[in-house]
């Protein structure tokens, strides 16, 4: 079970706003970066955002994130039938010793 | 071109331990700010970092599954080797192996997962 928690699921129609939290704690979030994937089943998971807001080249704007304290999220705009995948945060865990942790994922759904 | 592919058996059995090699070309693990890391999902559940070693030799492993987990990277044979001991029906998963980029702190290429089974 991940110690960084997301909602397990957000929808929106074409065109809306849909953003996604990640709930973590003060060894990892509110300590370390946060990083964004995007996973359609049967494929590579895709990095979306980098430490906490950067987009690597290629990923559109659409996409933008932002942290807080020990929590961060993911917005998407202009949703995109694409869009549907699920949705995973990662960061580093400083306790006990460095680990790296996916959040528990949040399927997008365009309706 | 960075490329990584995941190998090893689809079918293990309860108990043993199962072997996975990662083999990549198009960057070396002996380079600075370079690693390689593997995940798993397992079916209908969430991804699961399990694993990464650096080119220095520094590796990370996830403390829930430090006790049956080993890393080793072959420079030779351009490959990272990950074995998980004493294998239960629960870590039937698809296996991916990623490169990780130190600098930039993240997983960057990952080849396309492997699915691996643990059943009698």
């Amino acid at each position: 079970q991940s110690v960084v928690t997301q909602p397990p699921s957000a929808s929106g129609t074409p065109g809306q706003r849909v953003t996604i939290s990640c709930s973590g704690s003060s060894s990892n979030i509110g300590s370390n970066f946060v990083y964004w994937y995007q996973h359609l089943p049967g494929t590579a998971p895709k990095l979306l955002i980098y430490k906490d807001n950067q987009r690597p080249s290629g990923v559109p704007d659409r996409f933008s994130a932002s942290k807080s304290g020990t929590s961060a999220s993911l917005a998407i705009g202009g949703l995109r039938p694409e869009d549907e995948a699920d949705y995973y945060c990662a960061t580093w865990d400083d306790s006990p010793n460095d680990f790296y942790v996916f959040g528990t994922g949040t399927t997008v759904t365009v309706l | 071109q960075i490329t990584l592919m995941e190998s090893g058996p689809a079918l293990v059995k309860p108990t043993q331990t199962l072997t996975l090699t990662c083999t990549f070309s198009g960057f070396s693990l002996s380079s600075s700010g370079v690693g390689v890391g593997w995940i798993r999902q397992p079916p209908g559940k969430a991804l699961e970092w399990l694993a990464l070693i650096y080119w220095d030799d520094d590796e990370r492993l996830s403390p829930s599954l430090k006790t049956r987990l080993t890393i080793t990277k072959d420079l030779f044979k351009n490959q990272v080797v990950l074995t998980l001991a004493n294998v239960d029906p629960l870590d039937t998963a698809t296996y991916f192996c990623s490169h990780f980029h130190v600098v930039l702190d993240y997983f960057d290429y990952w080849g396309q997962g492997l699915l691996v089974t643990v059943s009698s």
